[in-house]
């Protein structure tokens, strides 16, 4: 199985551009989540969808935020525009919610600067 | 709403020796999983260890292990004979009751193990 798959792994971009985050669950996964983690805030749910459809978007800091899962095998999250308080790790994770104890399968993260 | 709370910001530990990181979670549920992920500098987030709440029985993976304390809402990881490798970012992490058919996932804000040489 090839994990959870992110891209890009690092996003280098200017104030006011539009970001956007890329993310392929495990196959067979139907529960997908958003994590942004930094320092002073560190692993902050954004939001999680279940069978496609979105759950929960309370994390989601603000409008700029949005993020869509047109299908079972893949999803984004698009930030715009774009401020530097954005820069973080962006993960993706996903899990298979029948099973009882499945614990979050985690991409590498996309490191995202904004200058 | 749940909440996991880390207090150790950093610990260190020599190698070959033993580690408690705490974690305290808050929750009126009764039924839900905690989890302690690893996350070294490649920044990947490894899965240590589980355990099932309804379980009386601690957890244990090889060298780590826990101990779950379900009145006192506490789930402590226990690292044995620590290697090096064992240095990086450990999460606590809380999995609530099922929801709309899945479940939500909180973590505490981490504990950084540095292993002493």
């Amino acid at each position: 199985d090839a994990g959870v798959i992110q891209s890009p792994r690092h996003e280098v971009t200017e104030m006011g551009q539009e970001v956007t985050l890329r993310c392929k669950p495990i196959s067979g996964h139907n529960s997908l989540f958003w994590y942004r983690q930094t320092m002073m805030r560190g692993l902050e749910l954004l939001i999680y969808f279940n069978n496609n459809v979105p759950i929960d978007d309370s994390g989601m800091p603000e409008d700029r935020f949005s993020a869509k899962m047109p299908n079972a095998s893949f999803s984004t999250l698009k930030i715009q525009p774009s401020e530097p308080r954005d820069s973080a790790v962006y993960f993706c994770a996903s899990s298979f919610s029948p099973v009882r104890g499945s614990p979050l399968h985690f991409g590498n993260g996309t490191r995202l600067t904004v200058t | 709403a749940q909440t996991v709370t880390q207090s150790q910001p950093e610990m260190s530990v020599q190698e070959a020796e033993t580690v408690t990181l705490s974690c305290t979670y808050d929750t009126s549920e009764s039924d839900y999983y905690l989890f302690w992920y690893k996350q070294p500098p490649s920044r990947q987030m490894i899965l240590v260890i589980r355990q099932e709440a309804y379980k009386q029985q601690n957890a244990t993976e090889n060298r780590f292990s826990v101990n779950f304390q379900k009145a006192a809402k506490s789930f402590s990881l226990k690292i044995s004979d620590s290697q090096l490798g064992d240095a990086a970012m450990y999460f606590c992490a809380y999995r609530t009751s099922p929801t709309s058919g899945t479940y939500k996932y909180i973590f505490g804000t981490g504990t950084r193990l540095k292993v002493l040489a």
